[in-house]
């Protein structure tokens, strides 16, 4: 079966300090990795999606990357980090065996940025 | 454009009360649609799915249909528990993009004894 992972599960950063947000699938091949943000209370916004290895769509400008230089491997980064970048950072993963596959989400990292 | 749009919450429910959570969408085409479950501090999980007009989803009591001619996949539940507390999410993907997920901003439920 598949499973996704994430890490670490909480963070906690200075402003202006950098960041590695790393998630892992396993039990599947060259799936669609997402990456999605979710502030508190409040719903899901779509930062990165890659559809292949090396394939990086952004969805939002911001100081924010993803690079995902393995099939099963998807990481956000930052170089210096801004308070309003606190947030639950979601990571989801998506098979493309047939076309109306759901997306299946990791554990989520809490970040919060002091 | 393509979106979905959930009814505010939170609802507050006593237990073994019904539940009703409204969704309608609007989207290019014939979307499949879903409804997702976020327990406290954790990710989103699928809790059902429906890929065609009239389709009935259906998991743990819970249950949504296709409605074409409405634009709508309302999630109900015809007696809710303390444990179905959660924020519960609709999503749409439509045929031209399946890469991409589109997601209602979430609605709060609270299921007090």
């Amino acid at each position: 079966s598949q499973t996704i992972h994430q890490w670490p599960a909480t963070l906690v950063q200075p402003v202006g300090s950098p960041l590695s947000l790393e998630c892992t699938v396993e039990g599947t091949s060259n799936p669609n990795l997402y990456w999605y943000r979710q502030a508190a209370g409040r719903g899901l916004q779509l930062l990165f999606y890659s559809v292949g290895i090396g394939q990086i769509s952004s969805e939002v400008p911001q100081n924010l990357s993803a690079s995902r230089p393995q099939d099963r491997q998807f990481i956000l980064s930052s170089k210096k980090l801004l308070l309003s970048d606190s947030g639950f950072y979601l990571c989801a993963w998506r098979g493309k065996e047939y076309s109306n596959q759901p997306q299946h989400f990791g554990d989520g990292t809490r970040l919060s940025i002091l | 454009g393509n979106s979905v749009t959930q009814m505010e919450g939170p609802v507050t429910l006593s237990e073994e009360a019904f539940l009703t959570i409204n969704c309608t969408y609007t989207a290019t085409g014939y979307p499949s649609l879903f409804w997702y479950v976020q327990y406290p501090g954790e990710g989103l999980q699928l809790l059902l799915k429906a890929t065609k007009a009239d389709d009935k989803g259906s998991n743990k009591g819970f249950e949504a249909t296709y409605r074409k001619e409405t634009t709508s996949f309302h999630l109900e539940k015809g007696s809710v528990q303390v444990s179905d507390s959660a924020v519960y999410f609709c999503a749409l993907i439509i045929p031209i993009n399946f890469n991409k997920f589109y997601f209602g901003s979430g609605t709060k439920l609270n299921v007090k004894p």
